[in-house]
């Protein structure tokens, strides 16, 4: 299965700060996901990234929050701006296995912020 | 409803005990689906894909009821290392991919 690298693993910020998290991928992938994991609670999809076209958001998700870079099939960014302590939260990224059979995920971004 | 439950737990159980965890999911259009195990503070991962026949791995036993969307999960002779967050995680398959997650039940195995 891929294997990802994502960083920071963790970072702690200031509200109405931005942060961005990376993921690459050492193989090519045509989707990749990223996640939120709030304390206590389990995961939730915060958006699909697409390369070469915008992401698709959930709902409760917005581009303007959470803006998602995508320039090639090994990479992505998903930004959290203007933070708040109410996104304190785990990130991850996610990326389907090469047999389009089970997901492997990131090792995640601990976030937060005071 | 929620679209995929599981039990609440906490479950605390003996090495060497049996454990089954329940799931249930609503939407009946579902194709794929999964156990994922999730260390504190790690990344969930794959344990298992769960087939409608059934599927067995070692000490780990997954089973689909498609009719009563029903997914269970059974670990035998469970061991220390077998204490951790399960997740059931349905896909709603297509060209998204989506991924579904319950909110997990820990297990903790005690010696």
């Amino acid at each position: 299965s891929a294997v990802i690298s994502q960083k920071p693993s963790r970072d702690i910020c200031q509200r109405g700060t931005s942060l961005t998290i990376q993921c690459q991928v050492d193989s090519q992938v045509t989707m990749m996901f990223w996640y939120r994991q709030q304390p206590g609670q389990s995961l939730t999809l915060i958006a699909t990234a697409n390369q070469g076209s915008e992401a698709t958001y959930e709902s409760g998700f917005v581009i303007d929050k959470f803006p998602i870079s995508r320039p090639n099939l090994t990479f992505s960014t998903l930004t959290v701006s203007n933070m708040s302590p109410e996104d304190s939260s785990i990130y991850l990224c996610s990326v389907t296995s090469t047999d389009n059979y089970g997901y492997t995920f990131g090792s995640g971004t601990r976030l937060t912020v005071v | 409803r929620k679209e995929v439950e599981q039990d609440p737990g906490p479950f605390n159980v003996p090495e060497g005990a049996t454990v089954a965890f329940n799931c249930t999911y609503s939407n009946s259009a579902s194709q794929s689906f999964f156990w994922y195990r999730q260390d504190c503070r790690k990344e969930p991962k794959l344990l298992m894909s769960v087939y409608s026949s059934g599927n067995e791995d070692g000490r780990f036993t997954a089973q689909l009821n498609r009719a009563s969307q029903y997914i269970s999960l059974l670990i035998r002779d469970s061991k220390l290392s077998d204490s951790a967050t399960y997740l059931c995680v349905v896909s709603s398959g297509g060209s998204n991919y989506k991924l579904t997650f319950g909110k997990g039940t820990l297990l903790t195995v005690n010696p």
